[in-house]
């Protein structure tokens, strides 16, 4: 099982629409859990952190599911400059602190 | 806000040159990163920096590959002696706390002929 896994995608959705994204990591001692979004050829920027508890930030939400080994980002009203690769990135457990991330699922929002 | 810089932005070196990538982090953090990133591919770790040492390290980060912390503010790559398949962008990164978001530079572009 790879450490964390992600759908490639493409997902291709109007404006407007819901999107959801889905990952899973291997290791159940992670710590830290993170979305970041990355644009073509640009550096990752970080989205939202995600919590146990669930997390929300205007059209963007969180969830995270521990008995599962599972993350989930959910985007509403979904906008053109939404257009990215989202990234499920797991913060293990240990001193190093090192993120371990996933493929990507590459998002288009289409007029 | 706090931004972590690199330079330069572009790097173009023959195969087998050295070359010397460069990061200033956040000025208040203490924990450093390397990563890669080659066209296409996922982010990948290379290695963390705490305390004046390394942490941990990948198998991308074989003995060709240093990294230095020579002045406190400073945060370099090297790679001795370049091959074809260091092309990628490398993106510093670094955090306060452990546990915390990671930022990261807006990364330099290697290219190796």
């Amino acid at each position: 099982r790879k450490e964390v896994e992600q759908d490639p995608g493409p997902f291709n959705v109007p404006e407007g629409a819901t999107v959801a994204f889905n990952c899973t990591y291997s290791n159940s001692a992670s710590q830290s859990f993170f979305w970041y979004r990355q644009d073509c050829r640009k550096e990752p920027k970080l989205l939202m952190s995600v919590y146990s508890s669930g997390n929300e930030d205007g059209r963007f939400t969180a969830q995270l599911n521990r008995a599962s080994q599972y993350i989930s980002l959910l985007i509403r009203d979904s906008k053109l400059s939404d257009s990215a690769t989202y990234l499920c990135v797991v913060n293990n457990a240990g001193n190093n602190r090192k993120l371990i991330w996933g493929l990507g699922t590459s998002l288009a929002v289409n007029p | 806000e706090p931004e972590v810089t690199q330079t330069p932005s572009h790097q173009v070196t023959q195969m087998g040159q050295e070359v010397i990538l460069r990061c200033v982090p956040i000025s208040n953090h203490l924990y450093f990163y390397w990563y890669r990133q080659i066209l296409g591919q996922k982010v990948e770790f290379l290695v963390s920096f705490y305390n004046n040492e390394i942490s941990e390290k990948s198998e991308i980060f074989d003995d060709q590959f240093s990294v230095e912390r020579p002045d406190g503010s400073n945060f370099t790559l090297k790679i001795r002696s370049t091959k074809l398949e260091d092309s990628a962008m490398y993106f510093c990164a670094s955090t306060l706390l452990g546990n915390q978001p990671q930022h990261f530079g807006d990364g330099t572009r290697l290219s190796i002929l």
